[in-house]
């Protein structure tokens, strides 16, 4: 049963564009998201979270969204850069600070 | 600070087969988590364990087992290999201390059955 759903396994970006990556959840008691970034032969390193009572938080070219009536989560970089390319992770965590990961959407940032 | 070592990088086995994998977290942390990450299931929760304590279990056959020493090292064992046990495996360590927090991931195990 997956509570974290990323529905798009792959994104190719013009290099300088948006790139929106997207993710569901089903769990109404999660209270934190979190992106992890992956490159291949690497393990994932944190990228940005957010706490369930904010409905937005920016680090720099990442910004993260959330909308918990959806149950939506969504990550924008902005300008893309080809260092972007990696597979990045949703997870979110519930009050127990039990993790649960999303499959991934792999992102290419094409020069 | 060093940050979190798995050792081996690479395994080969064959199938009925057991394996063990190591972890050490980054210091001062006393959670250890493990994952199996597959094509197309992204990470899926092992077990976590906490002060020598599984603390959480994931939904995997008895075969996966582990544990957690005094110095907040893990192991996990994996016996009676199957073929569908290639994976990338994952450990990931977290402070722990009471409130929110994230987890620190090693670079993995690659564990290919043969």
């Amino acid at each position: 049963d997956q509570q974290v759903k990323q529905n798009s396994p792959s994104l190719s970006v013009q290099e300088g564009r948006i790139s929106i990556l997207n993710c569901d959840y089903t769990n109404s008691m999660f209270d934190y998201f979190l992106w992890y970034k992956k490159y291949p032969a690497e393990g994932p390193t944190f990228l940005i979270s957010i706490s369930s009572i904010k409905d937005k938080n920016e680090d720099g070219r990442f910004t993260v969204f959330l909308n918990k009536s959806a149950k939506h989560l969504s990550l924008h970089i902005v300008p893309s850069q080809p260092g972007d390319s990696a597979v990045y992770f949703c997870a979110a965590s519930d009050p127990g600070n039990q993790f649960y990961f999303g499959t991934g959407t792999s992102l290419t940032v094409i020069p | 600070k060093a940050g979190v070592t798995q050792t081996p990088r690479y395994l080969i086995k064959t199938r009925g087969q057991q394996v063990t994998l190591s972890c050490s977290p980054i210091s001062g942390h006393r959670s250890v988590s493990w994952y199996q990450q597959t094509p197309g299931q992204g990470l899926q929760f092992l077990f976590e364990y906490f002060s020598e304590t599984q603390r959480n279990k994931g939904n995997f056959p008895g075969r996966f087992s582990g544990r957690q020493f005094s110095n907040s090292r893990s192991e996990m064992n994996v016996s009676t290999l199957e073929l569908g046990d290639s994976a990338l495996y994952l450990c990931a360590s977290s402070p722990r201390t009471g409130s929110v927090e994230k987890l620190f991931f090693g670079s993995g195990t690659q564990l290919s059955v043969l």
